[in-house]
């Protein structure tokens, strides 16, 4: 089966670090998706692994490990329009799969 | 247009009638994505097409909702019979190909009353 992890709801402060992890079971993986959702919009596409290791992209990085179905998403130097949702999606035989997403509080 | 476009945005129907639900994917993509979001979930994966086939229709819950994209551009999600508990909202996505980001529409929200 697929089966893709992580944790419902985290709450950071403003200008903080923050990581949210993803634990993920498929068959057929290209790689890990990261996208971000504020309340009634669409999501919005943060980052793609696919080889082990760490991609950074200004205050996002995201890490990725295959043989451990395991990534992460790093956000630093917290904004309060950072509060979102953040959805996790494996990319399993083409087909994009997501997890519940978590829902991220900044507070001031 | 310059991103993936979904009409209507908003639909209210009643519990048994038929609805079709549009996409506009971005000009060029082969790939189209269909999804079902329930408040406070994740996307729900229900139907993927690589040009006008549907490669993957694993994630559609039963035989009354289907899917089409008969020249490989517009996508048309055709739930029949629809009952209260299909409300949420159906999300759809484009990319250029396989292996690269996907592109998401604002949705249709749909309300079965």
């Amino acid at each position: 089966g697929q089966n893709i992890d992580q944790p419902t709801e985290m709450t950071a402060t403003e200008g903080a670090i923050v990581q949210i992890n993803c634990t993920y079971q498929t068959s057929g993986f290209n790689g890990l998706f990261w996208y971000q959702q504020h309340a009634g919009e669409a999501p919005t596409f943060l980052s793609y692994n696919v080889l082990d290791g760490l991609e950074e992209k200004g205050r996002f990085s995201s890490f990725l490990s295959r043989s451990k179905g395991y990534s992460y998403l790093l956000l630093k130097e917290l904004q309060m329009k950072d509060s979102a949702s953040y959805l996790c999606g494996a990319h399993s035989s083409y087909k994009l799969i997501f997890g519940s997403g978590t829902r991220l509080l900044v507070r001031p | 247009g310059a991103g993936v476009s979904q009409t209507p945005s908003n639909k209210v129907t009643e519990k048994g009638k038929y609805v079709e639900l549009r996409c506009d994917p971005i000009s060029g993509h082969t790939a189209l994505y269909w999804y079902r979001q329930s408040l406070g979930q994740g996307p729900e994966f229900l139907i993927y097409f690589q040009g006008t086939g549907a490669a993957d229709d694993s994630g559609l819950p039963n035989d009354r909702f289907f899917a089409v994209r008969p020249e490989g551009s517009v996508s048309t999600l055709k739930i029949q019979r629809t009952e209260r508990g299909d409300s949420a909202v159906y999300l759809c996505a484009s990319s250029p190909d396989l292996n690269t980001e996907a592109f998401f529409g604002q949705g249709t929200r749909l309300t079965v009353v």
